[in-house]
């Protein structure tokens, strides 16, 4: 049973600060990489994908991966208020999979 | 833009009932997805489809089946509705095939009280 597993929360961070949201995963054959945030009573929406070990960066969000550890980050700097809400990862497997293993999420509130 | 629509918000059923929730993208992605949300357990996949008329089981296609008939809309069907069928249900579709960097987009939800 392939199985990722996160925080679940409340993760509660003062307006500005750094999030750090974390995520682990049991398949070693994973190689694709997703950080969803879904606000309450909405549809998840993809904010970052990665791929290969390391960081990537994309405006205020760095996922970083190291598939050794089977782990994998979301760091959100300078949080705001508007970034309140689940965030989750999901994990697809390698070649033949089409399937996405999704985390049961981590609740982020960013404290004004 | 990537656009998934799904064809009610909201929907009230009574118990027996069949249902239909219908999705549609406009992005030409091979494959679709349904998924239910429930509190505590996270998304879970029902059915998945990678061609028009093909399908796979999910983790929980109990009570459910699907049906494509054209690329771009993924029905999900409820044969006999129960109360424990009620939830959020979430559509996606992807456009890579198995194996590649693709990424799944999200319909807005339709959330089913099934009474």
């Amino acid at each position: 049973q392939k199985e990722v597993e996160q925080n679940s929360g409340p993760l509660s961070v003062p307006e500005g600060a750094i999030a750090s949201l974390n995520c682990t995963y049991s398949d070693r054959v994973s190689q694709s990489f997703f950080w969803y945030r879904q606000y309450s009573g909405k549809s998840p929406e993809l904010i970052m994908s990665i791929y290969s070990n390391g960081d990537k960066e994309d405006g205020r969000f760095t996922a970083q991966l190291n598939k050794a550890s089977q782990y994998v980050s979301l760091l959100i700097r300078d949080s705001q208020p508007s970034d309140s809400a689940t965030y989750l990862c999901a994990v697809k497997a390698g070649a033949g999979s089409y399937q996405l293993t999704f985390g049961k999420g981590t609740k982020l509130s960013v404290i004004p | 833009d990537v656009k998934v629509t799904q064809s009610s918000r909201y929907l009230v059923k009574r118990t027996g009932e069949k249902v239909f929730l219908e999705c549609v993208q406009d992005m030409d992605h091979e494959n679709m997805f349904w998924y239910r949300q429930d509190p505590g357990l996270g998304l879970r996949l029902i059915y998945f489809s990678y061609d028009v008329k093909m399908k796979e089981k999910g983790d929980i296609p109990e009570g459910y089946s699907v049906s494509r008939e054209k690329k771009e809309r993924f029905s999900l069907i409820l044969e006999s509705a129960s109360t424990n069928q009620t939830s959020m249900y979430l559509c996606a579709s992807s456009l890579v095939p198995a194996g590649g960097q693709d990424t799944q987009y999200f319909g807005p939800g339709t959330r089913l009280t099934v009474l």
